[in-house]
C-alpha cells in the first residue's frame, strides 16, 4: 500500500513570496490533514477535510494561508504571501475516517525555509 | 495551547532499559494514541488506547490510560538504539486531533 505523498521535500523563499505544496493521501481515505511543525513542537493541526468539504480550520491563518481539496483526493496548501515564521515543517496526514478513531498516517513533510 | 503535555521534555538511557514517557491532558476525551517521529520524518502511530480502556500493549510497548488523572503513560521495554526518537501522545476529541510537544528518547548503544 503506498503511503502519503508529498512534495515538494525542502522549500526556500524570500519572506513576501508565495509558496504552495501538495499532498496525495492514501487512496480511500476520506479524511485529510494538514499540520505545522515548528522545530521542537509537536504538530499542531491547521486544516481537516473529510472527503473535499472542511470541517476544522479553526487554527488556520486565512488572510494568509490557503488550502483546498478537489474531488476528495489530493489536496493543495498555500502561503500568500510568506513570513519568517512560517518556517516550519508542513504534514499532511490521511485516515480512514472522520471522528479520530482511526490512526493517521503521516507523509514525510515538506521542510520550508522562509528567508 | 496543546491539549496533552509530555513529561519528560528529553530522556537518555542505556540500550536494554525500559523508557517511560508521560502524557497528561485537561479536558475529556474520546481516546488517545502514541506517536513516533524519527529526526526529518513524518509520524507513525503506534498505539491508540480507548477512553474506556485501562492498558494496552503492543509488542514491546505498554500505554496506560487513567481518565480521573487525566494522564497516559508509554512504556518501551528493553529498549533499542533504533528506539531513538520523539514520542508524542494525542488527544482526540469530538473528533479533533491534539498533539503534545514530544519527550525526545535517545536510547546510547
Amino acid at each position: 500500500e503506498a503511503g502519503v505523498a508529498q512534495s515538494p521535500r525542502y522549500k526556500i523563499i524570500e519572506k513576501r513570496q508565495s509558496v504552495a505544496f501538495w499532498c496525495n493521501p492514501i487512496s480511500g481515505h476520506a479524511t485529510l490533514y494538514w499540520y505545522q511543525q515548528i522545530l521542537g513542537q509537536g504538530p499542531k493541526l491547521l486544516i481537516q477535510f473529510q472527503n473535499n468539504g472542511v470541517v476544522d480550520d479553526s487554527q488556520l491563518p486565512k488572510d494568509r494561508f490557503s488550502a483546498e481539496r478537489l474531488k476528495g483526493v489530493d489536496s493543495t496548501l498555500k502561503i500568500q504571501p510568506a513570513k519568517l515564521e512560517d518556517s516550519a515543517v508542513y504534514l499532511c496526514a490521511s485516515s480512514l475516517s472522520r471522528g479520530g478513531f482511526n490512526e493517521q498516517f503521516f507523509g514525510p513533510g515538506t521542510r520550508l525555509t522562509v528567508l | 495551547s496543546q491539549q496533552g503535555e509530555e513529561d519528560p521534555q528529553a530522556l537518555s538511557i542505556q540500550e536494554g532499559e525500559n523508557a517511560t514517557m508521560n502524557c497528561s491532558y485537561k479536558t475529556s476525551i474520546n481516546n488517545l494514541q502514541w506517536y513516533r517521529q524519527n529526526s526529518g520524518r513524518g509520524l507513525v502511530h503506534l498505539i491508540l488506547i480507548r477512553s474506556n480502556e485501562r492498558e494496552k500493549h503492543s509488542g514491546r510497548l505498554r500505554v496506560t490510560l487513567d481518565t480521573s488523572k487525566k494522564s497516559s503513560s508509554l512504556l518501551i521495554t528493553a529498549s533499542r538504539a533504533a528506539d531513538t526518537a520523539s514520542y508524542f501522545c494525542a488527544t482526540v476529541d469530538a473528533g479533533k486531533s491534539t498533539f503534545g510537544d514530544g519527550t525526545t528518547l535517545t536510547v546510547k548503544p
